[in-house]
């Protein structure tokens, strides 16, 4: 099946910081979803982004399809930035519903 | 709120017990889809079922079964429950089967928890 990797695993920040999270995935895809998961456990969608450059806020991402990989960028980071944030995929021409990376736990201290 | 909902939020029950886990999709979403996040597995995709029919297979256990009722809602039965099983188990749904245009939305989750 579709492999994805999520860099990196762990990340602190002081708060007011900019960061860069990736996903690199193993082949082509249909979709490609970024999810943050807070200390609370839900699943909270940030992204719908299978190619090109999108924006909501602090936070826009960019998935580059040819080459594989899509980058969540969050800047002006806030406390409530902290939980795990997970990258999925769901493979081109499959029904197998979305693959998730092992997710960046992320920690804003103040 | 992502308009996914499912219930109990909490389930506490022993092993070798059996139990039902229940979701209900987006309004106008006819695909469901269920996932279970595990400390050892991560996240990983257990069914779908799209309009009522069974659409795609995961790493799906064969002591779990699933279905999806004529009002399109759904059911996630596990049994013969291991202490292994205690995870959070996501409910999605989305417009389509697959293909682009599909984003999924998940519930707020179960925690099951086996003793």
């Amino acid at each position: 099946g579709i492999q994805v990797e999520q860099s990196p695993p762990d990340l602190i920040l002081q708060e007011g910081a900019n960061s860069t999270l990736r996903c690199n995935f193993s082949d082509s895809v249909n979709n490609l979803q970024w999810f943050h998961q807070n200390p609370w456990g839900q699943l909270i969608n940030l992204f719908y982004i299978p190619s090109g450059t999108k924006q909501n806020g602090r936070l826009s991402a960019t998935t580059v399809a040819t080459e594989r990989y899509s980058l969540l960028y969050i800047s002006s980071s806030q406390t409530t930035d902290s939980g795990v944030y997970f990258c999925a995929v769901e493979r081109r021409g499959g029904a197998d519903g979305l693959t998730f990376g092992k997710g960046t736990h992320l920690i804003i201290q103040p | 709120d992502s308009g996914v909902t499912q219930t109990p939020k909490h389930l506490i029950t022993a092993t070798g017990q059996r139990v039902t886990l229940r979701c209900s999709p987006r309004s106008g979403d006819l695909s469901v889809y269920w996932y279970q996040q595990s400390l050892d597995q991560g996240l990983q995709f257990l069914i779908q079922y799209y309009n009522g029919e069974e659409r795609a297979k995961g790493n799906i256990l064969e002591r779990f079964s699933a279905q999806q009722f004529p009002d399109l809602h759904s059911e996630l039965n596990l049994s013969s429950l291991e202490l292994g099983d205690s995870a959070l188990y996501f409910c999605a749904s989305s417009v389509r089967t697959s293909g682009v245009q599909n984003e999924q939305f998940f519930g707020p989750g179960t925690r099951l928890t086996v003793l």
